[in-house]
């Protein structure tokens, strides 16, 4: 069983597009991330979500929004696409947020 | 002085040998640290966490805290060609709210 899981794997699109990556966790944890890794490889936090309450970090355009149905989904929806939100994206998760955070497989966003 | 500070590498060291990785931190307050391995194009895992000064053993990986210096290393033992990756230090900061941060990567090479 996969513990952290999101779809897709690769994304295409075009500028301007809308679109959303899924993210499930089964480990139980009560905090769930989304980080964004460029092409230097940095890896850089976008949200943080606990208990119903979403912290944001203040670099992240508002093109961004994570949406939570539940607390072992967070959702990751980016409106008007740019050519500059070519990355790769990993959803995490953990027990609160000091402690370990355990990663999806990522998925690599393109715009064209 | 950036937040979570790394050699960013190449880091090249003889099958067998021992390979040091190092990781300066600017909080005084931080109290987790950890130490992921990501292979190319994979997601990063968790190897070691540490929240003690001293030292913490897990099979060939030992990590050192030194919360006065501000400073948390990762040695490993017997290093392998399997071995050969980007090593991220993460480091909780607390700003406004609580929030873990990676460093720049240490890329390490294992030659055979």
């Amino acid at each position: 069983d996969t513990a952290v899981s999101q779809t897709p794997k690769y994304l295409v699109t075009q500028m301007g597009n809308d679109k959303s990556i899924k993210c499930e966790q089964n480990l139980g944890h009560d905090t769930m991330y989304w980080y964004k890794q460029d092409s230097k490889k940095f890896l850089k936090i976008m949200f943080s979500y606990n208990n119903k309450e979403l912290i944001i970090n203040e670099t992240v355009p508002n093109r961004f929004s994570p949406k939570s149905p539940d607390k072992a989904h967070l959702n990751l929806h980016i409106n008007s696409l740019e050519l500059g939100d070519s990355a790769v994206y990993f959803c995490a998760s953990s027990h609160g947020e000091l402690t370990e955070a355990f990663f999806g497989q990522g998925t690599r966003l393109t715009v064209v | 002085q950036k937040e979570v500070e790394q050699n960013s590498g190449p880091l090249s060291v003889p099958e067998g040998a021992i390979a040091s990785l190092n990781c300066t931190y600017s909080d005084r307050v931080s109290q987790s640290f950890f130490w992921y391995r990501q292979y190319s194009g994979k997601s990063p895992e968790l190897i070691m966490s540490i929240y003690s000064n001293g030292d913490k053993e897990d099979g060939r990986f030992t990590a050192q805290l030194n919360k006065a210096s501000q400073y948390v290393s990762l040695l490993i033992r017997d290093s392998q060609p399997s071995d050969s990756a980007t090593y991220l230090c993460a480091v909780n900061m607390k700003t406004s709210y609580d929030k873990v941060i990676f460093g720049p990567g240490t890329s390490l090479s294992v030659i055979p």
